[in-house]
């Protein structure tokens, strides 16, 4: 079993539909990442978060952790969302990763 | 502006050949990072540098090395050990470790 376990693989949406991505992890962290990879590779950090909840624009990210889960929700998705969204969590000097959600958002 | 660039973003080689790649920032970050991705797989960490002159393996180090000469720049090389050096590599840095962590655009690497 991976550590880090994200939910769905694959995700295609209509523009405009409220999205939300999963991540379950199960160890013990310092804080967890939500990082967005464009088609070219290059990897944008989104949040960074240790407990509760953070908001940035249309994206906000939760996490829970005595359940040790986090979710990722972009409300009212573009295209432009279209992507791949990456969790990771932090422990001591390192992150762990998960394999991934593939988001598309159709127009 | 800040950020870190790496070069090439695509780079071949031919099998038995080591080739290195640099991986530079401007953000006068302590911490450095090299991660291989590969399809299907979560990013991996194959080196980190806390501070200047200091690195430590990460879960994949086998068969690659790199230095730490200047806060700047974290070059990595791929030696001809390394048993399949196709991946893509990002390179990362971050204040110190532990905290929010910034990533190059990735060099993708073909040996043949």
């Amino acid at each position: 079993k991976n550590e880090v376990e994200q939910s769905p693989q694959n995700l295609t949406a209509q523009e405009g539909e409220f999205i939300t991505i999963n991540c379950s992890y199960s160890v013990g962290i310092s804080a967890l990442h939500w990082l967005q990879q464009h088609p070219g590779g290059g990897i944008v950090s989104l949040f960074m978060l240790s407990s509760g909840k953070k908001k940035h624009g249309r994206l906000i990210a939760t996490i829970n952790i005595q359940e040790k889960h986090s979710s990722l929700h972009i409300t009212a998705s573009h295209p432009r969302d279209s992507a791949v969204y990456i969790c990771a969590v932090g422990s001591g000097d390192k992150l762990t990763f998960g394999t991934g959600t593939r988001l598309a958002v159709r127009p | 502006d800040g950020g870190i660039t790496q070069s090439p973003k695509y780079l071949f080689r031919k099998e038995g050949q080591n080739v290195t790649l640099s991986c530079e920032q401007n953000l006068n970050h302590d911490a450095m990072y090299w991660y291989r991705q590969d399809p299907g797989q979560g990013l991996r960490l194959i080196y980190y540098s806390q501070i200047v002159n200091d690195f430590q393996k990460g879960d994949i180090a086998e068969g690659y090395s790199v230095s730490r000469e200047k806060k700047e720049s974290f070059p990595l090389t791929v030696t001809s050990a390394q048993k399949n050096p196709t991946a893509f590599y990002l390179c990362a840095s971050s204040i110190v470790t532990g905290t929010e962590q910034y990533f190059g655009p990735g060099t993708r690497l073909t040996v043949t």
